[in-house]
């Protein structure tokens, strides 16, 4: 069975950090492309960042670039989100998501979606 | 930035009926366009990937359609278990995404 577990959440005060993990299974992780989407409390989904599966190349937000970084050990079979000079609007669940891709046919682009997600961390900005 | 705009903000709906939920792009997105459901205090679920590929085991009555900016989402005889919030996400730069603002339907 796929599937996705976060950990790391937790209570922080504004300014400070935190990492988020995302332990995967069921799938050969590094074939993925994997991404951080988090929900505020009572608000819509808002995507945070993403890795390709070899973790090569990085994709973030503009709300979170220049203090979250994404990574993954793919012999660990996980995927991290460093979270630094964290603000009270950090305030979310933060969840893991597997990437698939679909290739549109006879050319080399690829269709990117979200198929499997984990249940999610909380992670609380406040002083 | 790609923005994502959904209509209705909110519906309400009886057991049976046909829903549809348009979702707009804000510049041409081909078919890179997803939808998700979510329960409350539950993860986001895949229903449809590329506009309108239904997922492995997403019932028949879901179904997606349309290309460029404009998109539909249509559930053809709600049952009980839909009532949730709807959200499309475009993905037309490869692993940069955007969320809709979702749509909540509710039950009549």
């Amino acid at each position: 069975e796929v599937q996705l577990l976060e950990s790391g959440g937790g209570f922080v005060q504004p300014g400070g950090s935190l990492r988020l993990s995302c332990a995967a299974s069921g799938f050969t992780f590094s074939t993925y492309a994997m991404s951080w989407v988090r929900q505020a409390p009572g608000k819509g989904l808002e995507w945070v960042s993403s890795i390709t599966g070899s973790g090569g190349s990085t994709y973030y937000g503009d709300s979170v670039k220049g203090r979250f970084t994404i990574s993954r050990d793919n012999s660990k079979n996980t995927l991290y989100l460093q979270m630094n000079s964290l603000r009270a609007d950090d305030t979310a669940v933060y969840y893991c998501a597997k990437c698939p891709a679909k290739q549109q046919l006879g050319t080399n682009y690829y269709y990117y979606y979200m198929d499997v997600w984990g249940k999610g961390t909380t992670v609380t900005v406040s002083s | 930035d790609i923005q994502m705009t959904q209509s209705p903000s909110s519906l309400s709906a009886s057991v049976g009926d046909r829903v549809t939920i348009t979702c707009r792009a804000s510049q041409s997105i081909s078919s890179s366009l997803n939808w998700y459901q979510q329960k409350p205090g539950k993860a986001p679920k895949l229903l449809i990937y590329a506009a309108s590929s239904l997922q492995s085991g997403v019932p028949s009555r879901f179904s997606g359609r349309g290309s460029g900016t404009d998109f539909t989402l249509t559930i053809s005889s709600l049952q009980p278990e839909d009532f949730a919030t709807y959200y499309c996400q475009q993905s037309y730069s490869m692993l940069i995404f955007t969320f809709g603002p979702g749509t909540k339907v509710d039950i009549k």
